[in-house]
């Protein structure tokens, strides 16, 4: 079974923190990395993609692939409270699966 | 612009009914997915797409089929309806093969069946 794991949540920081999403995968021959943002009764959309080990910066965010512990990351710097939402993390093998999400708030 | 159309937006429908979900998308993807998300369970893969006349199951295939007779669109059908599949669906699609780029999501089709 090809699984992702998110942790849980919910995650509560206050504006201006870092906000740190954690998730990790059992298939070994996922290649390709994804963190997708859904605003409540929205769809998911796609805030960052990581193919390769180490860090990604797109702005506030940073995505950081460790494929040998088989973790993926987001961290969220400066967060604002228009980053309230859930984060998906979703891998690919032989199709797309995702995790369960973390709902984070972020408190003015 | 390009886009991805589900329907209906919200349907109720009775156990042991037939009902389709209609996704149609102007993107001229090969790739089209089908997820259900449930409260704690995120998006679940349903069935799944990479052209046309290939369908293959996900993780939560029972209970649901789908067809691919044209690029556009991927409808998914519950011979019969069970309150299980009471749920929100959402249809993606995504340019590059086997899952390696961006999903695009219709707005989702909220399901009820009492």
């Amino acid at each position: 079974q090809k699984e992702v794991e998110q942790n849980s949540g919910p995650l509560s920081v206050p504006e201006g923190a870092i906000a740190s999403l954690n998730c990790t995968y059992s298939d070994r021959g996922s290649q390709s990395f994804f963190w997708y943002r859904q605003y409540s009764g929205k769809s998911p959309e796609l805030i960052m993609s990581i193919y390769s080990n180490g860090d990604k910066e797109d702005g506030r965010f940073t995505a950081q692939l460790n494929k040998a512990s088989q973790y993926v990351s987001l961290l969220i710097r400066d967060s604002q409270p228009s980053d309230s939402a859930t984060y998906l993390c979703a891998s690919d093998a032989d199709d797309m699966r995702f995790g369960a999400g973390t709902r984070l708030t972020v408190k003015p | 612009d390009a886009e991805i159309t589900q329907s209906p937006r919200h349907k109720i429908t009775e156990t042991g009914r037939q009902v389709t979900l209609a996704c149609h998308q102007t993107w001229n993807h090969n790739n089209m997915f089908w997820y259900r998300q449930d409260l704690g369970h995120g998006l679940r893969l349903i069935h799944y797409s990479y052209g046309v006349q290939d369908t293959n199951k996900g993780e939560v295939s029972d209970g649901y089929s789908v067809s691919r007779s044209n690029t556009e669109d991927l409808p998914l059908t519950l011979e019969s309806a069970a309150s299980s599949q009471t749920s929100v669906y959402f249809c993606a699609s995504s340019e590059k093969p086997r899952g390696t780029g961006e999903l695009f999501f219709g707005e989702g089709s909220r399901l009820t069946v009492l």
